[in-house]
């Protein structure tokens, strides 16, 4: 099994839907990430979290939400899909400090098609 | 200006040949420097870890870092068919919140 699993991995929907991407991990780290990534745009971050009390925005947070249910767990939800969300969505985890947090391991990502 | 800067390519080279990717950067806390493949329909995977000045060689990579003139390097000897793929440079800090920053990524291609 993967260290980082994504589901869905493909998913097409129509504006104004609501979606949910889930992340779980088996790392063990404590900071979990969700990114995604467009072409020409590279990776974009839009929530971070440390630990299952610590939630942070990224650069790119408008629009999303995350939960964090358990260290292992991470969701992104987009409440209101709309067609500029279609992108390709990486969760991300790695350890909370020193060296480590460096260091990032990911999903294989959630392709994202809004309509 | 971007924090990382990276030259999206395409870089198309024949098999064999010696790959040089690069990546520029302005802020001067940085000091972990990454190097991340991403095939396609992929997520990155890590391929090098610098940590401050010098270079690291595992293989047939050889990742370099001059911190004075802000620029990082990934050099890909004998270059094969399976190196095609996205190469991703990434920096980070020892701050607090020990942020990573990611290049926009360099399409490579080896053609047989």
């Amino acid at each position: 099994d993967a260290d980082v699993t994504q589901t869905p991995r493909n998913r097409i929907t129509k504006t104004g839907k609501r979606i949910m991407l889930e992340c779980s991990q088996t790392k063990g780290h404590d900071r979990m990430y969700w990114y995604r990534q467009d072409p020409g745009l590279g990776l974009r971050l839009i929530y971070y979290s440390f630990d299952v009390k610590d939630i942070n925005k990224g650069e790119i947070s408008d629009g999303y939400s995350v939960s964090r249910q358990a260290q292992a767990k991470f969701s992104l939800s987009l409440e209101s899909a709309i067609p500029n969300q279609t992108a390709l969505y990486f969760c991300a985890t790695s350890d909370l400090r020193g060296p480590g947090a460096n260091v990032l391991t990911f999903g294989a990502g959630s392709r994202l098609t809004v309509l | 200006q971007k924090e990382v800067e990276q030259d999206p390519g395409p870089l198309s080279v024949p098999e064999g040949a010696i790959v040089s990717l690069n990546c520029t950067y302005s802020n001067s806390a940085f000091q972990y420097f990454m190097w991340y493949r991403q095939y396609s329909r992929k997520g990155p995977e890590l391929l090098m870890y610098t940590y401050s000045s010098g270079n690291k060689e595992d293989g047939r990579f050889t990742a370099q870092v001059d911190k004075s003139s802000k620029y990082i390097s990934l050099f890909i000897r004998d270059s094969q068919p399976s190196d095609s793929a996205t190469y991703l440079c990434a920096m980070g800090d020892s701050g607090g919140y020990q942020k990573v920053t990611f290049g926009i990524g360099t399409k490579l291609q080896v053609i047989p």
